[in-house]
């Protein structure tokens, strides 16, 4: 089974700021990478697909990239509304899986 | 409008069993497979089954296999959970989630819509 890994486990950061999220795959994935926002007490949102594609009605402030076993979610400008948790997940093969989470909190 | 609708979530015994529902509208129901996917209090997500969009084909993690039974009926609209000797690992808030590929008979693992959950806790 694939292993993936998110770093780091929590940031602090401030609205406005530029925030990079990094996710890596124990083998390559291609492009086969989504990332997913949380938000507590909510379901996983699903942010972008396809490791860069941005999904309908996702602020385009929200970018992905990578592939093979290293991939990145960037935030270019931290908005209020973007403070909750971030997974990353594979979709390369079966089984699908989850990344451990970042936390994204208020400086 | 896509809504994804779970049920049934209960405490129970160990041992127990139990049956979980998701109740679907605004999309071709049986144009894509289902997941479920759960979530531990306080930790991250865990894939949990798929079933394909005709319900001929059925997967499972390892931590489930043998023990849940994922069905569904497309005349209802409706994803089944069968969940038999449940353990206390197995307390969770299930989610009932859309696969984003029509017509792909595993889903493309990608998980474009979400219910809002439903809880299992598994206690004595």
């Amino acid at each position: 089974d694939i292993q993936m890994t998110q770093s780091p486990s929590s940031v602090s950061a401030s609205v406005g700021d530029r925030v990079t999220i990094t996710c890596r795959a124990s083998q390559g994935i291609s492009s086969w990478l989504a990332w997913y926002q949380q938000k507590p007490g909510k379901a996983p949102k699903l942010l972008i697909y396809a490791a860069s594609s941005l999904q309908s009605g996702v602020p385009s402030r929200f970018s992905g990239s990578g592939s093979g076993t290293d991939f990145t979610l960037t935030i270019s400008s931290l908005q209020p509304e973007d403070f909750a948790t971030y997974y990353c997940q594979q979709a390369n093969s079966f089984p699908p899986a989850f990344g451990g989470g970042t936390k994204v909190e208020i400086k | 409008e896509v809504q994804l609708v779970e049920s049934g979530g209960v405490v129970v015994q160990p041992g127990g069993s139990l049956r979980l529902s998701c109740a679907a509208s605004g999309f071709t129901f049986d144009d894509y497979a289902m997941h479920w996917v759960r979530q531990a209090p306080g930790k991250g997500l865990e894939w949990v089954s798929l079933i394909s969009w005709d319900g001929g084909s059925t997967y499972y993690a390892d931590s489930v296999k043998g023990r849940f039974t994922i069905s569904r009926d497309n005349s209802k609209n409706s994803l089944y959970l069968q969940m038999n000797s449940l353990r206390a690992e197995d307390t969770a808030l299930y989610y009932c989630a859309k696969d984003m590929g029509p017509g792909a008979e595993r889903g493309v693992y990608y998980f474009d819509y979400w219910g809002q959950g439903t809880l299992v806790t598994v206690s004595s």
